[in-house]
Parts: structure tokens; sequence; C-alpha cells
């Protein structure tokens, strides 16, 4: 059973450009929540996804970032016109549906590094 | 405005010893906790959890402790082995609203010296 999948591990892009990130979550869960990670930070909350909808995008910066779920395919994070200040660890998580879990536990991926030179 | 906080960044242990690591929080409306481990360049790792109904939870080498009073959780590694050295995240949540999102602290980096 394969675990939360991301790609590309590494991604680098030049300022101005667009970034894409892609997250395939465990088989069976429709749920999928992105984080951020910056340099010496802890990971923060960025938007929560059901398969089509999102459900919590209240910590996406307003401009440039948009994520999607459809129905089928991976959940895609993307970046718009990067800027340096993007550079983080970007981590997805995946969760079964509510009720079929005792625990609130979110598996996650092994995250993408992206740098913007 | 940071919810979940620990405030050691790092933590040294000789091996055999018991490791703590420590998380205070300031939403009172969280109602579960969870601790993770995160090795360079991977993804963290769930380890334990604890509901607000409880107070301690215990898996294997692992224990976690909550204090609701105190807002303060703690993990309990016992005995500390050289392979626990990893960045630890304190995590917290609250279940039944229309979002699970993880608030997490900013990290206990702990090495466990052989």
């Amino acid at each position: 059973n394969a675990g939360v999948m991301q790609n590309p591990r590494h991604l680098v892009r030049r300022r101005g450009q667009e970034a894409r990130l892609r997250c395939s979550p465990m088989k069976g869960h429709s749920h999928v929540y992105w984080y951020r990670q910056l340099p010496e930070e802890g990971l923060k909350f960025m938007v929560y996804l059901q398969k089509e909808n999102i459900i919590d995008e209240s910590g996406m910066p307003k401009e440039r970032f948009s994520a999607e779920f459809p129905k089928e395919g991976p959940s895609i994070l993307r970046i718009q016109q990067v800027v340096r200040g993007d550079s983080a660890a970007y981590f997805c998580a995946s969760s079964p549906p509510a009720g079929t879990s005792g625990t609130n536990e979110q598996f996650f991926g092994p995250g993408t590094r992206l740098t913007v030179l | 405005d940071q919810q979940v906080k620990q405030n050691s960044p790092s933590l040294s242990v000789q091996e055999g010893r018991i490791s703590i690591l420590n998380c205070d929080y300031t939403n009172s409306m969280f109602d579960y906790f969870l601790w993770y481990k995160k090795y360079p360049a991977e993804g963290p790792t769930f380890l334990i959890s604890i509901s607000s109904i409880k107070d301690k939870n215990e898996d294997g080498r692992f224990t976690v402790f909550l204090n609701k009073s105190a807002k303060h959780l703690s993990l309990h590694i016992v005995p500390s082995q050289p392979g626990d050295s990893a960045v630890y995240f304190c995590a917290a949540t609250t279940r039944g609203g229309a979002t699970n999102k993880l608030i997490f602290g900013t990290g206990t980096l702990l090495a466990v010296q052989p």
C-alpha cells in the first residue's frame, strides 16, 4: 500500500515562472491537506481539499496560489509568478474520510522542495 | 499568533536515558494532539496522539502526557536511542469541525548521543 506520493521532490524555478506541485494521496483517502515549511519554521497549514471541493483555504496566500483536487488524478498546488519568498518545502498529507478512523492522523508525503532563483 | 509553542529548539540526551519534549498551546478549543517525527529531507511521520479526554497515552517507548489546565503536553521517550535523533513536532487540532487542519509547533531537534 503506497504512501502519500509527491512530485517532483525538488523543483527549481526562476522568479516569475509557475510552479506546479503534485500530490497523490494514500489509497482510500479522500482528504488532502497542503502545508508549507519555511526555513527554520514549523509546518503551516495552507489548504484542505476533498474530491472536487476546497473545504478550508484559510492558510493560502490571497494571490498567486491555488489548489485543486479533481475527481480523477492528483491534487495540484499551483504557484503563479513565483518570488524568492516562495522558496520552501511543501508537504501534502492525506487522511481517510471522516468517521473511518479513530484518530485525526494525517499521513505526510516526502515533500517538494521549491527553490526560486 | 503562535497557538502551539515548542520553546526548546534543541535537546541533547545520552543513549538509554529519558528524553522529554515539551509543548504548550493557547487555544482551549484544541481537543486532539499529535506528535510527529521528522528526518531531514523527509515528510513528518506520525508517532503518537492523545485526546483531550485523556491525560496519558502510551505506545512502546513513547508516552504522551496532557495537562489541560496548564495547556501543556509532553512526549517522553524511554529509553532513548540514537535512531530517535530527529526533529519532533507537536501538533493540535479541533475535531468535529469543518476542517481537521493541524496547527504545528516550531519543532525540537533531539540529539541522542551514543
